[in-house]
């Protein structure tokens, strides 16, 4: 069964560093997603992107956020210069309708900001 | 504002008792309503959405408009339900706004 892959599983990474986020969604998939989890709270809407460009981006998704579809396949999220509060699991999602509102998700992508 | 709230975060049962997760939401519109589940080790799935009125492995969520609520019921827990449970909200931009969590916990 086709599933959303996402590396790396765990990254540490100083303060200030860039980090990109990969994501492979199942290949029929049109619309896609980003989520992350901060530790004990809530999973969280970052930004939806559908035909190569953004849908919706929530207040969390700044400028220090970006994301990209470099070749037909990867989705990227990209933090630019990393901040202690951006260690949470982030989650990649995707789904080839809106109709049935389902979203399949990845295992997640654990970022520890030191 | 829409806002999906659990109100516990961790429900722990006995194999064989029944099982109510809570679940209230904020939304001015026609909300659509979604369980997800997330067993250990394992990514987050859909285990039911409010739209197509079904029962998954047992469970049954029904949306009460007017208490805004989509509690989620099993009337005899298994051990293999043991997981974290997320109700979630679709609104009209497609976004899913998802609950806090609650651990279910079923003991032998």
């Amino acid at each position: 069964e086709p599933e959303v892959t996402q590396t790396p599983s765990h990254q540490v990474t100083q303060m200030g560093q860039e980090v990109i986020l990969r994501c492979v969604p199942i290949s029929n998939h049109l619309y896609f997603y980003w989520y992350r989890q901060i530790l004990g709270q809530k999973v969280e809407f970052l930004v939806s992107f559908y035909n190569n460009e953004i849908s919706e981006k929530s207040e969390i998704f700044d400028d220090q956020f970006s994301v990209e579809r470099p070749d037909g396949s990867n989705f990227t999220l990209k933090i630019r210069s990393t901040k202690l509060e951006d260690s949470a699991m982030y989650f990649c999602a995707s789904t080839g309708t809106l109709m049935t509102g389902e979203l399949f998700f990845g295992e997640g992508s654990r970022l520890t900001v030191l | 504002a829409q806002r999906v709230t659990q109100p516990e975060k961790l429900l722990s049962v006995f194999k064989g008792a029944p099982v109510e997760l809570k679940c209230n939401y904020s939304y001015s519109g026609s909300p659509e309503l979604f369980w997800y589940v997330q067993y250990s080790r394992q990514r987050l799935q859909l285990l039911l959405r409010h739209i197509s009125r079904e029962s998954i492995k047992g469970f049954t969520a029904d949306l009460n408009k007017g208490e805004t609520s989509f509690h989620l019921k099993k009337p005899f827990a298994q051990e293999e339900d043991s997981a974290m449970y997320y109700c979630a909200l679709r609104g009209a931009t497609n976004k899913l706004i998802f609950g806090t969590g609650t651990l279910l916990a079923v003991q032998p």
